[in-house]
C-alpha cells in the first residue's frame, strides 16, 4: 500500500522569508514523488517530481522539494516567498513497483499563506 | 492552461436530476481520470481509464457512471445524486512516459 502525509494543515510565513512545506510517505518498493499546487476555483498544476537521480529536485516558480531517503520526507521548499505563492499545496506517491501502476495517492493538502 | 478541459464549470442540480459531466484532453494521453475533492477531505480517486478501458472504479457509488468513448474525452454520469456528493469534480490526464497527470480546472458540483 502506498500512502501520504502532509502534517500541517496550514503553513503561515512572511513574503520574503523561506517556506517550507512538509510531506513524508510510505510505500513497498521506490517512489516517485510529486508537488502539486491549486489556486482557488482552479484545478491542481504539476510544480515537481522526484523520478531518480539526485535528491535536490527544483521545479516550477523558484521551488524546489528534496527527497530524504532515511526519513520517508519529500519537504517542498522555496528561498524566498512570495504573497503570489498563497494556495493550497498537495503531496503524492506512487510506488514504482506497484502493478496498479496509474494510480497516484495523495495528501490531504496544506495551505500556504504568505504574508505581506 | 493545461490542455485539459472541463465542462460545465459549475452546476447546481436536484437529487433526482440527470446531468452529465464532460472532460476534453488535446495532450494525447492515454490515461484519464475523475477525482473528487471535497471540503476538509483528501482528494478521491474514482475512476482511471487507460486506453479507453476502465481499469480502476474505486468502490464509487453506482449513481456515478463513467463514460469514455475515445481517448481524447471522458464523462462523468449523474443521477439520483445525495446532498453530500458536492464537491468538486476534477479530470486528470497522464502519458505513460512522463507519469506527471494534468488537471482540469474542475467542475463545482452543488446537489440540492
Amino acid at each position: 500500500a502506498q500512502s501520504v502525509a502532509q502534517p500541517e494543515d496550514q503553513v503561515n510565513v512572511a513574503e520574503g522569508n523561506p517556506l517550507t512545506v512538509k510531506c513524508t510517505y510510505s510505500v513497498s518498493g521506490n517512489p516517485y514523488l510529486f508537488w502539486y499546487v491549486q489556486y482557488p476555483n482552479r484545478g491542481l498544476q504539476f510544480l515537481l517530481k522526484y523520478i531518480t537521480g539526485d535528491n535536490l529536485v527544483k521545479g516550477s516558480y523558484g521551488f524546489e522539494a528534496e527527497f530524504n531517503k532515511s526519513q520517508t520526507s519529500f519537504h517542498l521548499k522555496k528561498p524566498s516567498a512570495l504573497v503570489s505563492d498563497s494556495a493550497l499545496y498537495f503531496c503524492a506517491v506512487r510506488d514504482m513497483n506497484n502493478n496498479a501502476g496509474n494510480m497516484l495517492t495523495f495528501g490531504g493538502g496544506t495551505r500556504l499563506m504568505v504574508k505581506p | 492552461e493545461t490542455g485539459v478541459t472541463q465542462t460545465p464549470r459549475h452546476l447546481v442540480m436536484g437529487m433526482t436530476n440527470k446531468k452529465s459531466l464532460k472532460c476534453e484532453q488535446h495532450l494525447g494521453h492515454n490515461a484519464m481520470y475523475w477525482y473528487k475533492q471535497s471540503a476538509k477531505k483528501p482528494l478521491e480517486l474514482m475512476f482511471v481509464y487507460n486506453f479507453k478501458e476502465q481499469t480502476e472504479n474505486n468502490s464509487v457509488p453506482s449513481r456515478f457512471s463513467p463514460e469514455c468513448p475515445n481517448s481524447s474525452h471522458l464523462f462523468l454520469h449523474l443521477h439520483t445524486l445525495q446532498p453530500e456528493d458536492s464537491a468538486l469534480y476534477l479530470c486528470a490526464t497522464k502519458n505513460s512516459d512522463t507519469d506527471t497527470q494534468y488537471f482540469g480546472p474542475g467542475t463545482r458540483l452543488t446537489v440540492l
